[in-house]
């Protein structure tokens, strides 16, 4: 079963630009998290989609968005982006359905903002 | 408030050395769960266990172990033996229990785990 996969690997971006960002579940998943990762902050909950519904938000600004598509793949958009936006974006998916099942990470988007 | 908290920042140990790994959670559910994942350098952060706050059984898989005190409100991880391919960081997570979400993790700081030959 192929994991959760995320595109691109890595991103160079202008302050100002806005950048979108690819995650593809693990097949029968239907939660997608994004998680924002940074060495000063750790790993920091940005939000959670399940059935194509936003199902909980972290403490981002609104500059922060997503979606999640009728086959379960997700995408994050961050516009105008800003220096402190250089981070480590993960993804994870699970079940998404009652209890706590594992969160399934993929390898990350590493975008840095100049 | 929730918080997960692991004090220490980077550990260097030789190799077969036993290695525990603290980690300190702070919440006001009565339910709740606890995990440990594994990020290696290439960035993708493993699964390595799970643990309802009903359930205080230790569990070992492995050279793995935790032990889990409601008591003290921890939940440490103990390498046995511990060989190079255990470098990592290692991050302890608290999920809430409130509402349906699953994909809402507080992660500690994580703790970077050196293993020399």
């Amino acid at each position: 079963k192929a994991g959760v996969t995320q595109t691109p690997r890595y991103l160079i971006k202008t302050r100002g630009q806005q950048v979108t960002l690819s995650c593809s579940p693990i097949s029968g998943h239907r939660s997608v998290s994004w998680y924002q990762q940074t060495p000063g902050q750790g790993l920091q909950f940005l939000f959670e989609y399940f059935s194509e519904t936003q199902r909980n938000k972290g403490n981002f600004p609104g500059r922060f968005s997503g979606r999640q598509f009728s086959n379960s793949r997700s995408e994050m958009n961050v516009s105008t982006l800003e220096l402190g936006d250089s981070a480590l974006y993960l993804c994870a998916s699970s079940l998404g359905g009652q209890g706590r099942t594992p969160l399934h990470f993929g390898n990350g988007t590493r975008l840095t903002v100049t | 408030a929730q918080k997960v908290t692991q004090a220490q920042t980077e550990i260097s140990v030789v190799e077969k050395e036993d290695v525990t790994l603290d980690c300190v959670y702070e919440t006001r559910d009565t339910t709740y769960y606890l995990f440990w994942y594994k990020q290696p350098p290439s960035g993708e952060l493993v699964f390595l266990i799970r643990r309802n706050s009903f359930d205080e059984q230790n569990e070992i898989s492995g050279r793995y172990s935790w032990n889990f005190q409601k008591s003290t409100s921890s939940f440490n991880f103990t390498i046995t033996a511990s060989q190079v391919v255990d470098s990592a960081v290692y991050f302890c997570a608290l999920s809430p229990s409130y509402g349906g979400s699953q994909g809402n993790l507080i992660f500690g700081k994580g703790t970077k785990l050196s293993v020399k030959p």
